[in-house]
């Protein structure tokens, strides 16, 4: 059955400093990989996703994840944070004719 | 656009009561989800809706829980009768086609059942 986990469920950084996010996946077939953003009391917010060519995808608000298939990995990075980036990060996985999975999560705070 | 639209966004009840929660998609999306959202849980599918037509229900919990979509701009999540542990923030999420295209998410209901 196809998994998604995210190791860290709550990471602290500085303002200013790099961040990654990291998320496994288990999954049978070609994935299709996202990343969303939860600001507190908020729904969802598409960041990235992957579906093929360029391992290295970016997205909206300065992020970035690269798609590492030897890994099963799909890391989110960020090269400098800002405080507004303080929110619950999911990872998702999908496929044609497969369930669309979301990972646990892992909440962010950032330090001035 | 409005954006994925839901109502209401609180709700309290009571035990055995029966509560229903109300989603109107994006105009033209053809997919639509709903998802529970707890600290035990995390996240989970409960439907989906393809062009009104429920494709996936295997999350939804047990037999107390329905949804239905009569049109194309109207979904209704409901609960009877509720209970305590269907606490949680319930959201509903639409899409132009399935669950690979961007799911764009409403701001949710928070349901208390005391």
């Amino acid at each position: 059955a196809q998994s998604v986990t995210q190791p860290d469920i709550h990471i602290t950084v500085s303002e200013g400093a790099s961040l990654e996010l990291r998320c496994n996946y288990s999954y049978g077939a070609t994935p299709y990989l996202f990343w969303y953003v939860q600001s507190p009391g908020q729904g969802l917010q598409l960041l990235l996703k992957y579906f093929s060519g360029d391992t290295l995808v970016q997205g909206i608000k300065g992020f970035e994840a690269e798609f590492k298939r030897s890994q099963s990995s799909f890391n989110l990075r960020k090269p400098s944070v800002h405080w507004s980036d303080a929110a619950e990060y999911f990872c998702a996985v999908g496929s044609y004719g497969q369930n669309f999975v979301f990972g646990p999560g892992t909440r962010l705070s950032v330090l001035p | 656009d409005a954006g994925v639209i839901q109502s209401p966004r609180h709700e309290v009840t009571e035990m055995g009561q029966e509560v229903t929660l109300r989603c109107k998609p994006i105009s033209g999306h053809n997919s639509l989800f709903w998802y529970r959202q707890t600290m035990m849980r995390g996240l989970e599918l409960l439907i989906y809706f393809n062009n009104n037509v429920p494709i996936d229900d295997s999350g939804m919990p047990e037999d107390r829980f329905s949804a239905k979509m009569p049109n194309a701009s109207f979904s209704t999540l409901k609960i009877q009768p509720s209970e305590p542990r269907d606490s949680a923030v319930y959201f509903c999420a639409s899409s132009l086609a399935g669950g690979l295209e961007t799911q764009y998410f409403g701001p949710g209901t928070r349901l208390l059942v005391l």
